[in-house]
Parts: structure tokens; sequence; C-alpha cells
């Protein structure tokens, strides 16, 4: 079976500051890993997602992940942020053998001035 | 490019009564999926469709919950009878495949069970 962790459960940041929302997986088999964004009030949009290759993996708005399989974690990240990345972040997996995503309990980020 | 439609957006029932969700995906994606998300946790899948079959239903609560897929497009998800700990939000997303295919969700239904 697989399994996510979200460690954070909140991670408050100053705007321009450099942020690292982490997540952990658990699975015994090759995994796809995912990065959704959940804004008030909204559905999940996919931020980026490792499914093999370079390791280190570019999204939208800027946001990063790097997949390590050593360490079987696959932290996002963002240099510098602004107030409108506020929002609740969710860490997902899957793999060849289910195709139903597995989702992190989320990871609420807080921008402000 | 029309996104996944939700209807209702939110409703409030008593226990005991029943309530019924429609997801309209986006056109030409073959795969569906309900989710409910209780508040402070992440999505949890509840059903999956593929065209109008389903892949996997192992965390649907049978007694209560049900869902269709009508023709392949359309879908509904229905609880008869609401318990208080169904309070939560209902996400239909859908994708062109599964596996890796990226899934796109609806706004969601948030239910309230009195």
């Amino acid at each position: 079976a697989q399994s996510v962790t979200q460690l954070d459960s909140q991670v408050p940041v100053f705007e321009e500051a450099p942020v690292e929302l982490r997540c952990n997986y658990s699975s015994s088999v090759s995994v796809y890993l995912f990065w959704y964004v959940q804004y008030p009030n909204q559905g999940l949009q996919l931020l980026l997602k490792y499914l093999s290759g370079s390791t280190l993996v570019k999204g939208i708005n800027g946001f990063e992940a790097e997949f390590n399989k050593s360490q079987t974690s696959f932290h996002l990240r963002k240099p510098s942020v602004h107030i409108s990345d506020t929002a609740e972040y969710f860490c997902a997996v899957s793999d060849w053998t289910a195709s139903k995503l597995t989702f992190g309990t989320g990871t609420r980020l807080q921008v402000t001035l | 490019e029309a996104g996944v439609a939700q209807s209702p957006r939110y409703k409030i029932i008593e226990k005991r009564q029943s309530v019924a969700f429609w997801c309209n995906p986006i056109s030409g994606h073959a795969t569906l999926y309900w989710y409910q998300q209780i508040l402070g946790q992440g999505p949890k899948l509840l059903i999956q469709f593929q065209n109008n079959g389903v892949v996997d239903d192992s965390q649907l609560p049978k007694d209560r919950f049900s869902a269709e897929r009508l023709k392949g497009v359309d879908s509904t998800l229905k609880i008869q009878p609401a318990k208080l700990e169904d309070s939560a939000v209902y996400l239909c997303a859908s994708s062109f495949g599964t596996h890796t295919d990226t899934q796109y969700f609806g706004p969601g239904t948030r239910l309230t069970v009195l």
C-alpha cells in the first residue's frame, strides 16, 4: 500500500522569502508523484508531477520539486513567494499497480507582508 | 476548454435524509473520480470510473453511498441515508486516461449534515 506524509500542517512565510514544503512517501514499487494546490473555495489544480527521468521537476507559478528515491521524498520549493501563493498544498502518490491517487493531509502555506 | 462542472455547490441536509451530487467531466475524458475531502484532510478516493465501468470502489461505503456514470459521461453520487460524519466536500475529477495523466478537479460540493 502506498502512503504520503506531509509533516507540516501550516507554514507561515513572509513575501519574497523562499519556502520548502515537505513530502515523504511510502510505496513498495516505483511511484509517480504529484503536487496539487487548492485555493480557497476552488478545486485542486496540478502544480507539477514526476513520472520518470530528471529528478528535478519544474511546475507552474515558479514552483519546483525534487524526487529523492533514497530518502523517499518529493519536497516542493519556491525561491520567492508571493501573497497569491497562499493556499493549501497537497502531495500525492500513485504507482503502476494502482491508478488512484493517495493524497497527504495537506500543508497550509500562509504568505504575509 | 470547459472544466469539470459540479452541482450543487453547497447542500445542507438533516441526518437520515438523502442527497445527490452531479458531475460533468471534461469532454473526452474517459476516467472520472469522486473524492471525499473532510475538513483538515486530503481528498480520499471514493470511486473511479473508466468510461461507464467501475475501476475502484474499495473505499465507497456501499451501504449508504452509490454512484453511476451514465453513458460514460455525466456521473451522480448519492448518499442515502446521510450521517453526520458525511459532512465534507465532495470533489469530482476527470482525466484522459489513468496512472500518469493529470486529474482535473471540479470546484466541489460542500455538504453539511445536521
